[in-house]
C-alpha cells in the first residue's frame, strides 16, 4: 500500500534534548512538508522540500531542522532550542511543489516534553 | 498576504441536519482551494479540492463546496450529517507551492 508513515505515534522528551521524528512516504512524490499543530491555531508550515538535497524554511522553522537525503525520506530534528515543542507533528507530501498538487498527510507524532 | 479564514471555531448540528462549514480566502491570483477533515489524534484526510473550472465541486463521504469569488468564499456543506462526520474540518488555499490552512472549525454531531 503506498502511503506516508511517520514515527513513533508517542514520544516524550525531556527539556534540552534533541528528538528526531521520522517521515517516510513511498508514493514517488518530490515534495515533502513538516507541519506543527496546535490547538486553535491550524496547521503552520516548519520545514518543506521540494527536492533531494534541497529544502526551505516555512513560517515558524526556529528550533527545528530538517535533512533530505533520500526521496522517500524527510527527517525532523526538534532542538533544545525549540522553547515549547510540546505539539502534534503532521509530514504530508505531494507530486510536485506546485499549488494544484495536493498534499496528502500522515497519522502524525505527538510530541510531549517533559 | 493570502490568507484563509474558518470564522467558526465550533459547531454543533443533529444527526440528520444539515451542515456548512464558512471559509473566506484572501488571494490575489487564481485561489486552489481544499477542503480536509482530521478525526481526533490522526492525519489529514482530503475531502475535496478546487482548482478551476465548474465552482460546485463534489467530494468524498457526501461532502460538497461552492466556490464563490464574489464572496471570496468556499463553503462546505453536507445536505444530512452523520454521527461519524465528527470531526475537525481544515479549509486550506496553495499558493508559492505551499498550504495555507485555515484555524479549523470542529464539529460537534447530537444524536
Amino acid at each position: 500500500d503506498g502511503g506516508i508513515t511517520q514515527s513513533p505515534k508517542y514520544l516524550f522528551r525531556k527539556e534540552g534534548q534533541n528528538v528526531t521524528l521520522s517521515c517516510e512516504q513511498n508514493l514517488n512524490h518530490d515534495a515533502m512538508y513538516w507541519y506543527r499543530q496546535d490547538p486553535g491555531q491550524g496547521l503552520r508550515l516548519i520545514y518543506y522540500s521540494q527536492i533531494v538535497n534541497d529544502f526551505q524554511k516555512g513560517d515558524i522553522a526556529e528550533g527545528y531542522s530538517v535533512s533530505r537525503e533520500k526521496k522517500e525520506s524527510f527527517p525532523l530534528t526538534v532542538t533544545s532550542a525549540q522553547k515549547n515543542p510540546t505539539a502534534f507533528y503532521l509530514c504530508a507530501s505531494s507530486r510536485g511543489g506546485e499549488n494544484t498538487d495536493t498534499q496528502y498527510f500522515g497519522p502524525g507524532t505527538r510530541l510531549t516534553v517533559l | 498576504a493570502q490568507s484563509v479564514t474558518q470564522p467558526d471555531i465550533h459547531i454543533t448540528v443533529s444527526e440528520g441536519a444539515s451542515l456548512e462549514l464558512r471559509c473566506n480566502y484572501s488571494y490575489g491570483a487564481t485561489p486552489y482551494l481544499f477542503w480536509y477533515v482530521q478525526s481526533p489524534g490522526q492525519g489529514l484526510q482530503l475531502l475535496l479540492k478546487y482548482f478551476s473550472g465548474d465552482t460546485l465541486v463534489q467530494g468524498i463521504k457526501g461532502f460538497e463546496a461552492e466556490f464563490k469569488r464574489s464572496q471570496s468564499s468556499f463553503n462546505l456543506r453536507k445536505p444530512s450529517v452523520h454521527w461519524s462526520d465528527a470531526a475537525e474540518y481544515f479549509c486550506a488555499g496553495g499558493g508559492g507551492g505551499k498550504l495555507i490552512f485555515g484555524q479549523g472549525t470542529e464539529l460537534s454531531v447530537k444524536p
